[in-house]
């Protein structure tokens, strides 16, 4: 079972870089979310996506475009790379049928900004 | 989505039961109650959720009060491997597109000791 599938697992960028964190799920889920985390804290959401061709901002997007162009995949894109981009990036997918389906996510992107 | 309060971190000794506690007194009353954990350098994990009844799964149970304001997740037996940070976090049943919104705080560090 291949659930929620994130690449690359680890990601070295220089400041100024470009980059696409990919996402993919197999679970036919309709909402797709991307979160940060930061040692020491909590994760925080960065952007959602309810369906294909439908995204909205989270708590923390500066820095950080989405699209959702098909229902698997949620890309997600640092234009240009700043230090403080520097974190762990989860992305997480659930179901829409019946109420509070629980998310899945994947294993994260461990992304570093010099 | 209500905040909710938990205590940085509790231990437990292993085959004992662990009981993380979890305030959440501006919770509505479409609002429900989720647990995930997280286990060091791994995405978050699904663990439970509940409305207003006790809830119980082959991971955990849920205790919440009568007047919703805090909840109780109890691991009946822990182990050496549910040493992780354990989330609380409540969320409305059915807000259209931020349905698929997840608000983390810090989490409880569980710590398990043989």
């Amino acid at each position: 079972n291949a659930g929620v599938t994130q690449t690359p697992k680890f990601q070295v960028l220089k400041t100024g870089q470009s980059m696409t964190l990919q996402c993919a799920q197999d679970m036919n889920h309709e909402y797709m979310s991307w979160y940060r985390q930061d040692p020491g804290m909590g994760l925080r959401l960065i952007h959602y996506s309810v369906g294909a061709g439908i995204t909205d901002q989270g708590e923390v997007p500066n820095g950080y475009n989405v699209s959702r162009s098909t229902t698997e995949d949620f890309p997600l894109r640092l234009l240009s790379a700043a230090p403080s981009q520097t974190s762990v990036y989860f992305c997480a997918s659930s179901s829409r049928q019946g109420h509070n389906q629980p998310q899945h996510f994947g294993d994260g992107t461990r992304l570093s900004i010099l | 989505d209500a905040k909710t309060t938990q205590p940085p971190s509790m231990d437990c000794a292993e085959g004992r039961a662990a009981n993380l506690p979890c305030n959440h007194s501006t919770i509505s009353g479409n609002e429900y109650v989720y647990w995930y954990r997280q286990i060091h350098s791994q995405g978050p994990q699904y663990i439970i959720h509940g409305l207003k009844n006790n809830e119980t799964n082959e991971m955990a149970s849920l205790i919440i009060t009568e007047d919703r304001k805090s909840s109780t997740l109890i691991l009946p037996h822990a182990t050496l491997r549910d040493t992780a940070v354990y989330y609380c976090i409540v969320r409305a049943s059915d807000r259209g597109s931020t349905l698929g919104r997840l608000y983390f705080g810090r989490g409880t560090q569980l710590t398990v000791w043989p």
